[in-house]
């Protein structure tokens, strides 16, 4: 079973619509959740951080964790074609610093 | 403040030859991870170094090998290239280590990209 697992997608989303990323995690002493954006050809840069149950709100980003259910999505409202990207789920254990990573899912929005 | 910056940004290299990547972290941050990153296998974590030692290393093998400096840098040794080894390396850095804040939130640098021919 893999550390963290994600839906490859591809996603595709018209513009304006709510794009939905989802992820699971296996291991339930993680503590720390991230979601990073990546542009094809660059390197992922963080676009949320979540370390408790419930929602987290950041302009037209939410991060949502349930640690009983060991899943933790991204919601992105209002989506742009400049959302078009992967979107990489990582998860941090309590103990050391090791971030495990998804897959990715790949999101397109379409104009 | 300057964010994590990673030397060469590019890298031809022939099998068997062997390379050095370099890092700097951003200001004040004490721990280095490093990742390969390919089409096929996604991020995958090499080593993580912080106060100059090594505390996590992946399943990689031996031919890959790091270091961390007094001030934070690091670097990533890749001995004996293969054509797998072809691959985006990202290095990350972050304030702190065992934290359940934003301390520990990875900034990644822009990457090198490392072709074996």
């Amino acid at each position: 079973q893999k550390e963290v697992e994600q839906n490859s997608g591809p996603l595709s989303v018209p513009e304006g619509a709510i794009a939905s990323l989802n992820c699971t995690y296996s291991d339930r002493g993680s503590q720390s959740f991230f979601w990073y954006r990546q542009y094809s050809g660059k390197s992922p840069e963080l676009i949320m951080s979540i370390y408790s149950n419930g929602d987290k709100e950041d302009g037209r980003f939410t991060a949502q964790l349930n640690k009983a259910s060991q899943y933790v999505s991204l919601l992105i409202r209002d989506s742009q074609p400049s959302d078009s990207a992967t979107y990489l789920c990582a998860v941090k254990r309590t103990a050391g610093n090791q971030f495990y990573f998804g897959t990715g899912t790949s999101l397109t929005v379409i104009p | 403040k300057a964010g994590v910056t990673q030397t060469p940004r590019y890298l031809i290299k022939t099998r068997g030859q062997q390379v050095t990547l370099s890092c700097s972290p951003i200001s004040g941050h004490r721990s280095v991870s490093w990742y390969q990153q390919t089409p096929g296998q996604g991020l995958q974590f090499l080593f993580e170094y912080f106060s100059e030692t090594q505390r996590n290393k992946g399943n990689f093998p031996g031919r890959f090998s790091g270091r961390q400096f007094s001030n934070s840098r690091s670097e990533m040794n890749v001995s004996t290239l293969e054509l797998g080894d072809s691959a985006l390396y990202l290095c990350a850095s972050s304030l702190v280590r065992d934290s359940g804040t934003t301390k520990n939130i990875q900034y990644f640098g822009a990457g090198t990209r490392l072709s074996v021919l």
